[in-house]
Order: structure tokens, then sequence, then C-alpha cells
């Protein structure tokens, strides 16, 4: 199946700093989505971003498909920023999304 | 949009015996899925339906399990003598999707039900 490398794994920021997570997959794509899981484990929607470029509030993300990877950028985070961000890959094969491992974000004061 | 529920959120169970989680999708979406997640993991995927209709299914998803979603609304998913092992998050989503379009869609996913096998 096609494999979802995330980077870092660890994050620790100070409240204010910017930071890049980063989503390499090993195949083409038609799906492709991040989520923010939150301390009590609910998975919330990001961004659906199988390529191109959005932005919401302080959150961005970029994706080039022909080059198998994702970005999402966190501006000015904010103690509420921490948990765990997930990039999630669905393959031309089927429907199901392909998790990477996540990488856990603690911003402190 | 009351969002996707699960019930129970917990569920704790000793070895051998069954258990059945139900999945609430958002009302108007016909295509749900449900996913594992273990600690420290990404949600792993376990299956899918489109409608009643269960069209993909995961090699996680042993004989011991099963899903349903009889009437293309709510699913269950049940879990015959449970082991050690199974304990996990168990995770439903839903999404749109649309009549006659093959494309994919953004998945939209539930608190969980948590699973704690003694």
């Amino acid at each position: 199946g096609i494999q979802v490398e995330q980077s870092p794994p660890d994050l620790i920021l100070q409240e204010g700093a910017n930071s890049t997570l980063r989503c390499n997959f090993s195949d083409s794509v038609n799906n492709l989505q991040w989520f923010h899981q939150n301390p009590w484990g609910q998975l919330i929607n990001l961004f659906y971003i199988p390529s191109g470029t959005k932005q919401n509030g302080r959150l961005s993300a970029t994706t080039v498909a022909t080059e198998r990877y994702s970005l999402l950028y966190i501006s000015s985070s904010q103690t509420t920023d921490s948990g765990v961000y997930f990039c999630a890959v669905g393959s031309n094969s089927g429907y199901a999304l392909n998790f990477g491992k996540g990488t856990s974000l603690l911003v402190t004061p | 949009d009351t969002g996707v529920s699960q019930d129970p959120r917990h569920k704790i169970t000793k070895r051998g015996q069954n258990v059945t989680f139900r999945c609430d999708p958002i009302s108007e979406h016909n295509r749900l899925y449900w996913y594992r997640q273990t600690l420290g993991q990404g949600p792993e995927f376990l299956t899918y339906f489109q409608n009643e209709a269960q069209l993909e299914k995961s090699r996680l998803l042993s004989d011991r399990f099963s899903a349903e979603r009889p009437k293309g609304s709510f699913s269950t998913l049940e879990i015959q003598r449970t082991e050690q092992g199974d304990s996990a998050m168990y995770l439903c989503a839903s999404s749109l999707g649309g009549l006659g379009l093959a494309g994919p869609d953004t998945q939209y996913f539930g608190p969980g039900t948590r699973l704690t096998v003694l």
C-alpha cells in the first residue's frame, strides 16, 4: 500500500512561533487530508488538499502532487494548537485513507 | 449538521466476550468508513461502505470482525471473541460522495469508541 511519512515526529514551540510540518507519500494520490487530533482523540479536519494551496486563518497547506509531498504551515502558534497532526492520503485504488504516524506538537506559554 | 456520533464512547470487556459498536454518520452522507487506532500510531483503515454495500475490507479485518450498514444509515462493528490485541480506539468516518461519482471526498471523523480488553 501507499506509504506516508511525516516529519518531524515531535516538535516543541514557544507560543507565537511558526512551524512547518511535512508529509511525504510514496505514490500518486487522489485524496490528501490534514487532521489535528486533540487530547480527547477527536480528529478535526484541517484541509482537504490533494493539490494546490489553501489557507484558513493561521494555518495554510500546500501539496505538490508531482513531487509527492505536502506541507502544513502553522503561524503564530497558540497553546491550543498542541496535539498530534496527521496527514492522510488516498490512492487511486480505493477510498481508504492511509495515515502517517503524525507529528506531535507541544506549544508552551 | 450534528457530526458523526459513536456509541459507546468507552467499552471495557473481558477476553473472549463479544462487543458491538454503533456509528451514526452525518445525515446526508452515503459513504461510511471504520478505522482502528492504537497508541502512538495513526488510524488504520478497516472497511468502507457506500450506502448499504460493503465495498472494501482491509486484511486487518479478521473473521472475528463483522460490519454492517443495513439501511445505508447507521453502521455497527462487531468483534467476536475479543483478544487483548483488539484494545484500541475504533473510529468511524463519513463522507458525502456523490451519486454516480467515483471520486474521493472529505472524510469527517466521529469521537471514537475506546475498547479495553482485559
